[in-house]
């Protein structure tokens, strides 16, 4: 199975910074990454697929990025509502379609 | 609006079985291929299985296999996920998910929209 490991698993920042999360596959999975955010009681939405387009409605401070393996999801300006959890999926030729462990996004 | 309702979640003792339902509205269902994910407590997102539009393209996870079966109703726009034989290890929430690809034959793909999930417990 590709193992997808995100870095950091925690992240505390204010509204108004700029954030980086981080996805690495242990195989080139190239361009089938997409990124979601779950919010507490919420279902997961797409934020962006195929590495870098963007979801329906979702705000362009949210941009995506990367190649191969590494993979990165940036939040400029942050907002209230995006403090929750990030996850990684990819969905290449490589089955099962795997996640990464998620990483929360926490008011510093 | 595209809106998945997902049912059937419930406490069951290991061993035993479950039936999940999904009810889809706001797109035309026939397009699309249909998944099921489950967040596990802990552990966060798990793939399930999943089926192409025409149920030509089966898949399931390995810890499923041989105990889960996925299935749609096009007359009911319904997606369904039998569960059998079900261990402590299948507690979880499970989502519906639809693919973000309209007409493919694949499976590989990403999930544009969830439902809120259905919750299935296993314990004795």
């Amino acid at each position: 199975d590709i193992q997808l490991t995100q870095s950091p698993s925690t992240l505390s920042a204010s509204v108004g910074d700029r954030v980086t999360i981080t996805c690495r596959a242990n195989q080139d999975i190239s361009p089938w990454l997409a990124w979601y955010q779950q919010s507490p009681g919420r279902a997961p939405k797409l934020l962006i697929y195929k590495t870098s387009t963007l979801g329906i409605a979702v705000p362009s401070r949210f941009s995506g990025s990367g190649s191969g393996t590494e993979f990165t999801l940036t939040i400029n300006s942050l907002q209230p509502d995006d403090f929750a959890i990030y996850y990684c999926q990819q969905y290449s030729n490589y089955r099962p379609w795997t996640f990464g462990q998620g990483t929360k996004v926490e008011i510093k | 609006e595209v809106q998945l309702m997902e049912s059937g979640g419930d406490l069951v003792h290991p061993g035993g079985s479950l039936r999940l339902s999904c009810t889809a509205v706001g797109f035309t269902f026939d397009d699309y291929g249909m998944h099921w994910v489950r967040l596990v407590p802990g552990k966060g997102l798990e793939w399930v299985a999943g089926l192409t539009r025409d149920s030509r393209s089966i898949d399931y996870a390995d810890f499923v296999k041989g105990r889960f079966t996925i299935s749609r109703d096009s007359a009911k726009n319904s997606l369904y996920l039998q569960m059998n034989n079900l261990t402590p290890d299948d507690t979880a929430l499970y989502y519906c998910a639809k693919a973000g690809t309209e007409y493919a034959n694949f499976l590989m793909d990403f999930f544009d929209s969830w439902g809120q999930g259905t919750p299935v417990t296993v314990s004795s």
